[in-house]
């Protein structure tokens, strides 16, 4: 089976810009995170959602926003880019449960997209 | 945001075994604990997690103390291929989301 797949692995943007970073899930996997790692830190939580809706959000701005679609892959835009948005997007699946089952299975991530703003 | 402690870095080598500690003093009843690890330029990787029981798998086992405030990650034999930073985390029953600390940079020597 295919693992987490995220796409594009590398871009480039300008200070302004608009960015659309795109992730499929493990077949099967109806929950999707995002997280972003800026160099040399652990990963943050950005956005989960399972089943279409948003279940959790992360401390960041209204620049930043996703969706999930109805075959479970995932979207997350960023509006307006500034220099600190640079960073690694990952994009993370899980068979969590509707019922309180989000930590009783491990996610799977994909390698990420590197987000350079210049 | 529950929270683990880690130490900074560890050192080991290659062939042996690798015990990897974390404090999870504040930790509830339903919270499980995670390990995941992440190779440089890579995303990270899940390990393995528990509940309560230790539990073992292909990759590593987890000993979970009785009293659920600490744990230990053990790599039975480690190779030069598992060196990595090593993230403990605590999930919380119903929570949608990993918080990742500073971890734990595993370095193995030949």
């Amino acid at each position: 089976d295919a693992g987490v797949t995220q796409s594009p692995t590398h871009l480039i943007k300008t200070r302004g810009q608009q960015v659309t970073l795109r992730c499929s899930p493990i077949s099967g996997h109806k929950s999707v995170s995002w997280y972003q790692q800026v160099l040399g830190q652990g990963p943050q939580f950005i956005f989960q959602y399972y089943e279409k809706e948003e279940r959790g959000r992360g401390n960041f701005p209204d620049r930043f926003s996703a969706r999930q679609f109805p075959n479970y892959s995932s979207e997350l835009n960023v509006n307006a880019l500034l220099l600190g948005d640079s960073a690694l997007y990952l994009c993370a699946s899980s068979l969590a449960l509707r019922t309180g089952g989000f930590g009783a299975y491990g996610y799977t991530f994909g390698s990420g997209t590197r987000l350079t703003v210049v | 945001d529950a929270k683990t402690t880690q130490p900074n870095s560890m050192e080991s080598n290659e062939e042996e075994p690798v015990h990897l500690p974390c404090n999870h003093s504040t930790i509830s009843g339903t919270d499980y604990i995670h390990w995941y690890r992440q190779l440089p330029s890579q995303g990270p990787e899940y390990v393995i997690h528990g509940l309560t029981s230790n539990v073992n798998n292909r990759m590593a086992s987890l000993a979970i103390a009785e009293d659920r405030k600490s744990s230990t990650l053990i790599l039975h034999r480690a190779t030069l291929r598992d060196a990595a930073v090593y993230y403990c985390i605590l999930l919380i029953q119903g929570a949608q989301k990993l918080v990742f600390g500073q971890g734990t940079r595993l370095t193995i020597n030949p």
